[in-house]
C-alpha cells in the first residue's frame, strides 16, 4: 500500500511553455499533498503544501502565479509551471499524507522538468 | 530559522560492514522524525520512524537512534549491502498538526565498496 505517482516521470520544453505534472495517490485518499522541488545534489525544498478542496499554502519565496497547484481530488493533485524558463529545470516531487497513516508521508518517483 | 542538519555529506563503507549516519537537529520542539532513502533520480522512500517519547526504534537491518538531550538522530544499517547505495534525509516535525510539512536535512551520501 501507500503507492504515489507522478506523472510524467521526464518532461522536456522549450521556455516559455507551460509544463503539468500530475501526482496521484493510488491506494489510499490523501487529505494533504506536498510538492517539493530538488536540484542536484541538494536536499527538498518545500514548494506548498495542498488539501483537497482549498487553495495551496505556498512556502515563502514560491510564486503562486508561476506554480499552479490543483488539489481537485483526493486522489489527484497537480503542478502547473506555467511559461517555464531554464531555471525551472529541476526535479519536482510530490508527497501524500493520510490520517490513516498518522504523519507519515508517502513520496512520488518524482518528474525531472528540462526547459530549453 | 530552526533547521535540520548532517554532521557527514558523505559515508563510503564496505560490504557486510554496519553504517551509521547521523543527524543534528535544533527545533527542541520536534517530536517526530523520519528516515528516507533516495536513490539516483528517484522520490524518497520511507525507511523508519521514531516519535521523540522513544530512543530507539528497530526495523528489518535498520535502527534509529534518537537522543533528545544532545538533539541528536541516527540511522544504523547492519550488515550494508550494495543496494543500500543512496543519500539518506532526516526529516523532523514538530507538533501534531497533520497538515504541516517536515523540514529535511540535507542528506548524506552512502557509497558500499565491494
Amino acid at each position: 500500500g501507500a503507492v504515489v505517482s507522478q506523472h510524467p516521470s521526464w518532461v522536456i520544453c522549450k521556455s516559455g511553455t507551460s509544463v503539468k505534472i500530475e501526482c496521484r495517490s493510488l491506494d489510499f485518499q490523501a487529505t494533504t499533498m506536498f510538492w517539493y522541488r530538488q536540484f542536484p545534489k541538494q536536499s527538498l525544498m518545500l514548494m506548498a503544501t495542498s488539501n483537497e478542496g482549498s487553495k495551496a499554502t505556498y512556502e515563502q519565496g514560491v510564486e503562486k502565479d508561476k506554480f499552479l497547484i490543483n488539489h481537485a481530488s483526493l486522489t489527484l493533485s497537480t503542478l502547473t509551471v506555467t511559461s517555464a524558463h531554464p531555471e525551472d529545470s529541476s526535479f519536482y516531487i510530490c508527497s501524500a499524507r493520510a490520517e490513516t497513516f498518522q504523519e507519515t508521508q508517502y513520496f512520488g518517483p518524482g518528474t525531472r522538468l528540462l526547459v530549453l | 530559522g530552526e533547521s535540520v542538519g548532517l554532521h557527514l555529506p558523505t559515508l563510503s563503507v564496505q560490504e557486510g560492514d554496519n553504517s551509521i549516519i547521523n543527524c543534528a537537529y535544533s527545533n527542541s520542539a520536534s517530536d517526530y522524525f523520519i528516515w528516507y532513502k533516495q536513490e539516483s533520480g528517484k522520490g524518497p522512500q520511507f525507511i523508519i520512524d521514531i516519535r521523540s517519547n522513544m530512543d530507539k526504534r528497530q526495523g528489518q537491518r535498520v535502527t534509529v537512534l534518537l537522543n533528545k538531550t544532545v538533539k541528536h538522530l541516527s540511522l544504523q544499517i547492519a550488515a550494508t549491502q550494495p543496494g543500500d547505495s543512496a543519500v539518506y534525509f532526516c526529516a523532523e516535525k514538530e507538533g501534531d498538526n497533520y497538515g504541516q510539512n517536515f523540514v529535511f536535512g540535507p542528506g548524506t551520501r552512502l557509497s558500499v565498496l565491494p
